[in-house]
């Protein structure tokens, strides 16, 4: 069974924090996303990962994969209340199904910063 | 460019009913997908399209039915809604599904918001 999960799921941050969410799946993949949505908003795209040791860096955010260890992280530095939001990973396994572009979600980090 | 485009925002349904939720994307991509949000679920794929004329189903396809009506265009039908229904549905695209062409980034519509009584 094909598995992405997260953790921790809930994550109360204070501002200027540093934190670090995780992603572990179960299956050998070549593409890992990370996505941010807003309380009753869509899903807005922040990252793709496509080889092993891919970082990528977008303001206080940062994303690794490690396609050994089947993991990807999600890094926060000195967390500011606007990245409050739910952030979920993907993964795009091979061979899953008959599009190479589906992907399997993780539930998801509820990110609260609080002042 | 709009990007992707649901109707209707909100729908109240009641048992029995059925209904089309429609998805349109205007960035000229092969693939198309629905997935429900269901809270502490994630999003569950029901069903997608690999390219204009074909449709497979996902991890949750019991209940729905999709057309791919044309490149643009992919709906999503509950024939007898139930309440088990009741859901957050997102369409998404992507540029193509085939591997090695380009990163398949997925771009989500802004969702509809169903409820079964």
């Amino acid at each position: 069974e094909l598995k992405v999960e997260q953790n921790p799921l809930f994550l109360s941050m204070q501002e200027g924090k540093n934190y670090t969410i995780y992603c572990n799946y179960s299956t050998t993949s070549d593409r890992l996303y990370w996505y941010r949505q807003d309380p009753g908003k869509s899903l807005e795209s922040l990252f793709v990962l496509l080889s092993n040791g891919a970082v990528k860096q977008e303001g206080r955010l940062m994303a690794s994969l490690d396609t050994k260890a089947r993991l990807s992280t999600l890094h926060i530095t000195a967390a500011v209340h606007d990245l409050s939001a739910t952030y979920f990973c993907a993964v795009g396994p091979l061979n899953y199904g008959g599009s190479q572009g589906n992907l399997i979600f993780g539930k998801g980090t509820k990110l609260s910063v609080k002042p | 460019n709009a990007g992707v485009t649901q109707t209707p925002k909100f729908q109240v349904l009641k048992t029995g009913q059925s209904m089309t939720l429609q998805c349109a994307q205007d960035m000229n991509h092969n693939s198309m997908y629905w997935y429900r949000q269901d809270p502490g679920m994630g999003l569950r794929l029901i069903y997608y399209s690999a390219s204009e004329g074909t449709t497979d189903k996902g991890e949750v396809p019991n209940g729905y039915n999709v057309s791919r009506l044309n490149k643009r265009e992919f709906s999503l039908r509950l024939e007898s809604a139930a309440p088990s229904q009741t859901s957050v549905y997102f369409c998404a695209s992507s540029a193509t599904g085939l591997l090695g062409h380009g990163t398949d980034t997925q771009y989500f519509g802004p969702g509809t918001r169903l409820t079964v009584l």
